[in-house]
C-alpha cells in the first residue's frame, strides 16, 4: 500500500525558508508524480505544485518564484521548500501522489501544520 | 486561474438523509482530450482528504454507492444518500482541466 509522510518543522520565523519532506513507502517515486498542497486555517485548499518520475516539476504561478520541490530518490523522498515565508504561508501541508491518467491525487499524507510567527 | 464555487458552504443533515453539494465552474472543464477533469474529496476531521468521486462520476475504490456524482461543463453536483455518521466532514471539489489545479471552498456536512 503506497503511504506518504511529511516532516518538518512547525514553526518558521518570517522571511525565512520553510522546508518539508515527504517519505514515501509502498511506491517508488520515479514512477508517477508528487504533489505538494496546502490548506489554510478557513479551509482553502492550493495546489502548489509537483515532481514527475522523471524530475521535472510544475509550480503554481502564485508561488513560482519561491518554491522548489526537489527528490531524493535513493531515500524514496521528495521535498518542498517554500522562500521568504510571511504569515500567509501558515497552513497544513500535505504531500500526495497525482495519477498521471486521471489528472487526480489519490494517495496523501496525513499532513504537517507549519505556522509562521515570529 | 479557474474559480471553483461550492455550495452551500455549511449542510446540515439529519442521519439517514439526502443532500446535494454544488460546484460550479467560472469555465468549462471539458478538455481538450474530451474528459471532464472534476473531482470530489471528503476530508473528515484529523484526517487528510480522500478521494470519493473522480472525473465527474466515477467511484474511487472501495467508495460506497451512497455517493454519486454527476453534471458538465460548468454545473457538478455531489450527492450523498443515506447520510451516515462517517461522511461527515469537509467536502471539496477539485478541478484538473486547466493549469493551476483549483480547488472549490469547501462544503461542510454536519448533522443538524
Amino acid at each position: 500500500e503506497v503511504q506518504l509522510q511529511e516532516s518538518g518543522p512547525g514553526l518558521v520565523k518570517p522571511s525565512q525558508s520553510l522546508s518539508l519532506t515527504c517519505s514515501v513507502t509502498g511506491y517508488s517515486i520515479t514512477s508517477n508524480y508528487w504533489g505538494w498542497i496546502r490548506k489554510f486555517p478557513g479551509n482553502k485548499m492550493e495546489w502548489m505544485g509537483y515532481i514527475s518520475y522523471s524530475g521535472s516539476t510544475s509550480y503554481n504561478p502564485s508561488l513560482k518564484s519561491r518554491i522548489s520541490i526537489t527528490r531524493d530518490t535513493s531515500k524514496n523522498q521528495f521535498f518542498l521548500q517554500l522562500n521568504s515565508v510571511t504569515t500567509e504561508d501558515t497552513a497544513t501541508y500535505y504531500c500526495a501522489r497525482r495519477v498521471y491518467y486521471y489528472r487526480l491525487f489519490d494517495y496523501w499524507g496525513q499532513g504537517v501544520m507549519v505556522t509562521v510567527s515570529s | 486561474d479557474v474559480l471553483m464555487t461550492q455550495t452551500p458552504v455549511s449542510l446540515p443533515v439529519s442521519l439517514g438523509g439526502q443532500v446535494s453539494i454544488s460546484c460550479r465552474s467560472s469555465q468549462s472543464l471539458v478538455h481538450s482530450d474530451g474528459n471532464t477533469y472534476l473531482h470530489w474529496y471528503l476530508q473528515k476531521p484529523g484526517q487528510s482528504p480522500q478521494l470519493l468521486i473522480y472525473r465527474v462520476s466515477n467511484r474511487f475504490s472501495g467508495v460506497p454507492d451512497r455517493f454519486s456524482g454527476s453534471g458538465s461543463g460548468t454545473d457538478f453536483t455531489l450527492k450523498i444518500s443515506r447520510v451516515e455518521p462517517e461522511d461527515l466532514g469537509v467536502y471539496y471539489c477539485l478541478q484538473s482541466t486547466h493549469f493551476p489545479w483549483t480547488f472549490g471552498g469547501g462544503t461542510k456536512l454536519e448533522l443538524k
